[in-house]
């Protein structure tokens, strides 16, 4: 159990052009996700905190316009990476927790999406 | 801050045991896990630690302490297959992951 599916595994994009991700739960409901994007041989980081039904919370520096988040439902959330450019380019993985409760996780790691490796030329 | 501190690199020999330490800031800490991560491919979990002490399982266990803010990862009878990036995560009101240990386990 606890599956969450992102698409897509890659793309690559024009400089300019917007590429959205999805990242669904598939079999429980999540009202928080996370978004995170990882450079080559770094960690990851966190970009934002996706919220059911409300605004999603961006970590410092992390340009809100840039990278729109919406979720929508208990089982999807969005990311799309707008006017994209070269230096965008990265694994973006999203997760989620079906124990997730704001402040806490309830004795449940945190699972992943298999990620989106996007390449903007 | 959230500052989380790993060792960048280790090196262990097959058959080893190697430990692999994290310490972060106490301030409205909820817990920390440990996750594996392959090069290119997402994170899997391993170990969970809420309470003080040691969580064993398997080849894998994991030590908090949560007033001295540390925590390490300690792998039994190392593999190769255990090559990857080792990733501690503190959680307060977000889930934020440590820089990372790249392990390299060597015949």
């Amino acid at each position: 159990g606890a599956v969450v599916s992102q698409h897509p595994s890659w793309v690559i994009c024009k400089s300019g052009t917007s590429v959205k991700i999805e990242c669904r739960s598939l079999d429980f409901q999540a009202t928080t996700m996370f978004w995170y994007r990882q450079f080559p041989k770094q960690s990851l980081m966190l970009m934002a905190t996706s919220n059911e039904g409300s605004k999603a919370t961006y970590e410092q520096g992390v340009e809100k316009d840039k990278f729109l988040i919406n979720h929508a439902s208990l089982t999807l959330s969005t990311l799309t990476v707008t006017s994209a450019h070269p230096e965008d380019s990265s694994f973006y993985i999203c997760s989620a927790s079906p124990d997730w409760v704001q402040g806490s996780s309830v004795d449940s790691p945190l699972h992943f999406g298999n990620g989106t490796r996007l390449t903007v030329t | 801050g959230q500052n989380i501190d790993q060792p960048t690199e280790m090196t262990a020999t097959e058959g080893a045991i190697v430990q692999i330490n994290c310490t972060y800031q106490t301030s409205g800490f909820n817990g920390l896990f440990w996750y594996q991560q392959h090069a290119g491919e997402a994170p899997t979990f391993l170990s969970y630690n809420v309470l003080d002490g040691l969580e064993e399982k398997g080849r894998f266990s994991s030590f908090l302490s949560r007033s001295k803010g540390y925590s390490y990862l300690l792998l039994k009878e190392l593999q190769m297959k255990d090559s990857a990036s080792y990733l501690c995560a503190a959680i307060r009101q977000n889930f934020v992951f440590g820089p990372g240990t790249r392990l390299s386990v060597l015949p």
